[in-house]
């Protein structure tokens, strides 16, 4: 099946750094990716909507100068949170989408997630 | 109103039981529905995907009612290994939305 590849799985990084989190799509070409972030005990929020070639297009609240994405290749988005903060420590996940019609209505296939700890 | 409600959890329910999770949501215009299985602090897995006929996968059924604006997720003869977070989520347009999620504990 599609396989989602996400690296680092998990990090830990001081206040005031950037950390990089990629996402490849390994046997398919996704020209849409999705970041997504989940505190403990809640649901996923998407952050934003990646498009191979374009720039993303962020949910409202989150900030398109934090948290940088590109999408340069069908098979690899990469999300940089920029001057972290403490409260950034989250679980960061991606996905794609591949097969028949609408990108939105494919089922997702999930990276298996970035565990971001901020100290 | 959230968009997509799911019932509050937890459930904690005996071995062999059956189960059933319900998922309504607000937007008539929602196209296409489905049903992900999150384990503890890993990533969202496609269950199954909710077809209006309804369908079914081994001892998992689902089921999508339009003129309700409900789909349901039946689990039979639970197993241990069911114990997760199960997400409901709709595609509308350009908008994927996932339900708050309901956890199950399967008990021995």
């Amino acid at each position: 099946g599609a396989v989602v590849s996400q690296h680092p799985s998990r990090v830990i990084c001081k206040s005031g750094t950037s950390v990089k989190i990629e996402c490849r799509s390994l046997d398919f070409q996704a020209t849409t990716m999705f970041w997504y972030r989940q505190f403990p005990k809640q649901s996923l929020m998407l952050m934003a909507t990646s498009n191979e070639g374009s720039k993303a297009t962020y949910e409202q609240g989150v900030e398109k100068d934090k948290f940088l994405i590109n999408h340069a290749s069908l098979t690899l988005s990469t999300l940089t949170v920029t001057s972290a903060h403490p409260e950034d420590s989250s679980f960061y996940i991606c996905s794609a989408s591949w097969g028949w019609g609408n990108t939105y209505n494919s089922p997702l296939h999930f990276g298996n997630g970035t565990r971001l700890t901020v100290t | 109103r959230k968009e997509v409600e799911q019932d509050p959890g937890p459930f904690n329910v005996p071995e062999g039981a059956t189960v059933a999770f319900n998922c309504t949501y607000s937007n008539s215009a929602s196209q296409s529905f489905f049903w992900y299985r999150q384990d503890c602090r890993k990533e969202p897995k496609l269950l199954m995907s909710v077809y209006s006929s309804g369908n079914e996968d081994g001892r998992f059924t689902a089921q999508l009612n339009r003129a309700s604006q409900y789909i349901s997720l039946l689990i039979r003869d639970s197993k241990l290994s069911d114990s997760a977070t199960y997400l409901c989520v709709v595609n509308r347009d350009d908008k994927i939305i996932f339900g708050k999620g309901t956890r199950l504990h399967i008990l021995p």
